[in-house]
């Protein structure tokens, strides 16, 4: 376990629906981010939060709605998503946020199907 | 644009090989290079973080070289396990973590 929680593990979505990815790390870390990985491609940083402020959005599509009420959760809000965007959705946290010492801890992941 | 490339895309190898993962990256101006573990349907693992004034980091059979100059990084490990069987990804920072496609290993018993 490397303390960032990540619910729901797994979830099946339509086109049309509303749904929301919940992270929530126990380390104490200022920074939080959310990463989408693709088959076969790279994992693309989608947002970074610094002490509870959006400091990153890597044109993301509006779509995709980050939330950070404070600094151990982090959520995504997913509405009218495409097939696309069925990937792994993977939440990490930090110290902080670009130090050269800041290692991050990544939860499990969500896997994310959209029919 | 920084890019990250690691070579191979998948290797398989008999039980108590050494073996050698690489790195290679395009912008030299990092603050540090990591390694990563990933594990199937899972997330990720950080095996060693190496800061760019640094030429090496160990971590039990795990040796990780940098050499910032010509943009390349290695992952080394030693007498390998079918345990280690997994996606081993490199990722840069230069203020944010930029990954390589990563390597799968496979260890075969």
């Amino acid at each position: 376990e490397t303390g960032v929680t990540q619910t729901p593990r797994h979830l099946v979505m339509g086109m049309t629906n509303k749904k929301s990815l919940k992270c929530e790390q126990h380390l104490g870390h200022n920074a939080m981010y959310w990463y989408k990985q693709s088959a076969k491609k790279p994992l693309e940083l989608m947002f970074v939060y610094s002490l509870e402020e959006r400091v990153e959005n890597n044109s993301v599509p509006s779509r995709f709605s980050p939330e950070c009420p404070n600094s151990s959760h982090l959520f995504l809000h997913l509405h009218t998503l495409q097939p696309e965007d069925s990937a792994l959705y993977l939440c990490a946290s930090s110290q902080g946020a670009g130090a050269s010492t800041d290692t991050q801890y990544f939860g499990p992941g969500t896997r994310l199907t959209v029919l | 644009k920084q890019e990250v490339t690691q070579i191979p895309a998948a290797l398989s190898v008999p039980e108590g090989e050494n073996l050698v993962l690489n790195c290679s990256f395009t912008d030299s101006a990092i603050y540090n290079l990591q390694w990563f573990r990933q594990d199937p349907g899972k997330g990720l693992t950080s095996l060693l973080l190496i800061q760019s004034s640094q030429r090496e980091q160990t971590s039990g059979r795990l040796n990780a070289s940098l050499d910032k100059s010509s943009g390349r990084s290695t992952l080394y490990i030693a007498a390998s396990q079918p345990g280690d069987s997994a996606t081993y990804l490199c990722a840069s920072q230069g203020g944010k973590l930029i990954f390589g496609q990563g390597t799968e290993l496979s260890v075969k018993p």
